[in-house]
């Protein structure tokens, strides 16, 4: 069993409708959860991360984490163009740890 | 401030042959890490260096990769000799550690290709 499991598969949407991608993971011991974005041929960013449970909102980027049950999400509201890209997310045991990466989804949003 | 610097950006050799490739992290950043991103996986941990030690090279396959950070601040990493399945992308990060989050920086990567 992989320690962050991310369904693959891309998705497409037009512009501004809302994206929403998520994750579970199997070890309950991890405590930082963040969202990165990499676009082609380039090395991930990160988008944003949250510590332990709760939610975490950055302008049009909402991410949530829920322990109990193992789930990140990611909400990204009016989506551009420019939000085309992979997001991948990631868990670690602390804050200077190895990332347990998800696979990652392709998201392409569609003028 | 100049980012994560990796190169060579592309590499191709055959099996059996031997590759390096390079890293210069961010400017006072002690911690640095490689990564293995095969196409259509996330990154996956080979090592992580604290200044010139390793912190954790447990997914590092050994008997091919090696890596070093001499100084605490460049890293090369190596493998030798290459298969078919080390086709990737290699992803330096580098960060600086503290006692909460501490955001990895990645570079562009290096390509490898085995043929």
């Amino acid at each position: 069993q992989k320690e962050v499991e991310q369904d693959p598969g891309p998705l497409s949407v037009p512009e501004g409708a809302i994206v929403s991608l998520n994750c579970t993971y199997s070890n309950s011991a991890f405590q930082y959860f963040m969202w990165y974005r990499q676009y082609s041929r380039k090395g991930p960013e990160l988008l944003m991360y949250t510590y332990s449970s709760g939610n975490k909102e950055d302008g049009r980027f909402t991410a949530q984490v829920d322990k109990s049950s193992k789930y990140i999400s990611l909400f990204i509201r009016d989506s551009q163009p420019s939000d085309s890209a992979t997001y991948l997310c990631a868990a670690s045991l602390d804050g200077n740890n190895r990332l347990a990466f998800g696979k990652g989804n392709q998201v392409v949003v569609i003028p | 401030e100049a980012g994560v610097a990796q190169s060579p950006r592309y590499k191709i050799i055959e099996k059996r042959q031997s590759v390096a490739f390079w890293c210069n992290p961010i400017s006072g950043h002690a911690t640095l890490y490689w990564y293995q991103q095969i196409l259509g996986q996330g990154p996956k941990l080979l090592i992580q260096f604290q200044n010139n030690g390793v912190v954790d090279d447990s997914q590092l396959p050994k008997d091919r990769f090696s890596a070093e950070r001499l100084k605490g601040v460049d890293s090369t990493l190596k493998i030798q000799p290459a298969k078919l399945e080390d086709s990737a992308v290699y992803l330096c990060a580098s960060a600086f550690p503290g006692p909460t989050h501490n955001e990895q920086f990645f570079g562009p990567g290096t390509r490898l290709t085995v043929l």
